[in-house]
């Protein structure tokens, strides 16, 4: 059974990093084809993509995000991080992170519940 | 990349069938035979209803299937039930050197 749940800090303030990590069960992230991604859903508003990481290590990143972005993972702990600098409040969402399986491309099969992150001085 | 334009909201009785639709570019939706739809209700995570067009994941009922013409996919409910009634959700590929693309989103209600 996959599984995969987000925490991290649900109040940051403007220009402060945020730091949101993807701990996750039931596969493993140095299988051939795997991968975890992040997305995130402002208040009301449609899903938006922001970041992918492969078992083999290769990244993308949302082109508009990319100077702000870092995605990261350790196989060894089940856990995939991303780093987010110099947050808006334009950045407040639910940020969600979710399983690509191997063998497909562009699925996000099984997700996270989420974590809402509030940016506000 | 900018996001697949779907309707903002459809509706329909219970029974019935409603159909929503999902406009890319010749880069995403018609490069490939990689779409999918998630529903999401209010609160919850998405869960992913349709991957690559018209396949469904073991579990989700026969009722949801997909399609596609050119740079337009579709996913249509049938039988509709109450517990329908949730946000879809289109997707993407968009090519090994991107991420994928997601629909603005439409919110199907069961009248």
């Amino acid at each position: 059974q996959i599984t995969l749940k987000e925490s991290g800090p649900t109040l940051v303030k403007p220009t402060q990093t945020l730091t949101l990590t993807c701990t996750f069960s039931g596969f493993s992230l140095s299988s051939s084809g795997v991968g975890v991604g992040w997305v995130r859903q402002p208040p009301g508003k449609a899903l938006e993509w922001l970041a992918l990481i492969y078992w083999d290590d290769d990244k993308r990143y949302r082109p508009s995000l990319r100077s702000r972005l870092t995605i990261t993972k350790d196989t060894s702990k089940n856990q995939v991080v991303l780093t987010m600098t110099n947050v808006d409040p334009v950045d407040t969402a639910t940020y969600h992170c979710a399983h690509k399986p191997s063998g497909t491309y562009g699925v996000l099969g099984y997700w996270g519940q989420g974590v809402m992150v509030t940016v506000s001085s | 990349q900018s996001a697949l334009t779907q309707p903002p909201s459809a509706s329909g009785s219970p029974g019935q069938s409603v159909t929503i639709s999902c406009t890319g570019t010749s880069s995403d939706v018609g490069a490939y035979n990689y779409v999918s739809w998630y529903q999401q209700h209010p609160g919850k995570a998405p869960k992913l209803l349709i991957f690559e067009v018209n396949k469904r994941p073991s579990g989700v009922p026969d009722r949801f299937s997909g399609s596609k013409s050119g740079n337009t996919a579709a996913l249509t409910v049938s039988g509709l039930q109450a517990e329908d009634e949730a946000d879809y959700y289109c997707s993407s590929y968009a090519g090994s050197n991107n991420l994928g693309v997601f629909g603005t989103g439409t919110k199907v209600t069961v009248l």
